[in-house]
């Protein structure tokens, strides 16, 4: 069984769609993210959920909106995609915010946006 | 976020150990210090992490300086499969995001 585990692993489209990549974790832990890896290979936190609660939003802009239905669950809704939001989004979890415990990511979602 | 600087790339032969350094000048007394990798296609991996002593696990050691102003990962016998892009980071006991530098891209010759 995958920990972290991401859905679609690639997605290509148009500007200006609205998308949605689903991230699940079986590790029952409280707390979720999501990082973005540009093309330069930078990885930078957008969001972190405790318990279903929004913890951080790191200036992401509000095309982009997460959604904790519970918190096993941290799905990344984008509208109106715009060529900048081509990258690599990983999901992450971790037992609970602020601790010194390690974080779990998935294995990414490759986005494109032509 | 205190800041780390490491190599931009470093090289080895496979079987051989690897020292991969990582300065943390500015670090406070809480922060952790956290190594991740990131294998090629896939997500960042947990490695190890450390506050004050040195730590070993199945995968690599620590070595923390006593000052905490630098630390090492080392990967006593490299394989072909430890390549990858190698993340120090400073983790604020307290704080909910790790911070991610540019890394260190290891290679691994055969």
């Amino acid at each position: 069984d995958t920990a972290v585990s991401q859905t679609p692993k690639y997605l290509v489209t148009q500007m200006g769609n609205d998308k949605s990549i689903k991230c699940e974790q079986n590790l029952g832990h409280d707390t979720m993210y999501w990082y973005k890896q540009d093309s330069k290979k930078f990885l930078k936190i957008m969001f972190s959920y405790n318990n279903k609660e929004l913890i951080i939003n790191e200036t992401v802009p509000n095309r982009f909106s997460p959604k904790s239905p519970d918190k096993a669950h941290l799905n990344l809704h984008i509208n109106s995609l715009e060529l900048g939001d081509s990258a690599v989004y990983f999901c992450a979890s971790s037992p609970t915010p602020g601790s010194s415990e390690k974080l779990f990511f998935g294995s990414g979602t490759q986005l494109s946006v032509l | 976020d205190a800041k780390t600087t490491q190599p931009n790339s470093m090289e080895s032969n496979e079987e051989e150990p690897v020292h991969l350094p990582c300065n943390h000048s500015t670090i406070s007394g809480t922060d952790y210090i956290h190594w991740y990798r990131q294998l090629p296609s896939q997500g960042p991996e947990y490695v190890i992490h450390g506050l004050t002593s040195n730590v070993n696990n199945r995968m690599a050691s620590l070595a923390i300086a006593e000052d905490r102003k630098s630390s090492t990962l080392i990967l006593h016998r490299a394989t072909l499969r430890d390549a990858a892009v190698y993340y120090c980071i400073l983790h604020l006991y307290g704080a909910q995001k790790l911070v991610f530098g540019q890394g260190t891209r290891l290679t691994i010759n055969p």
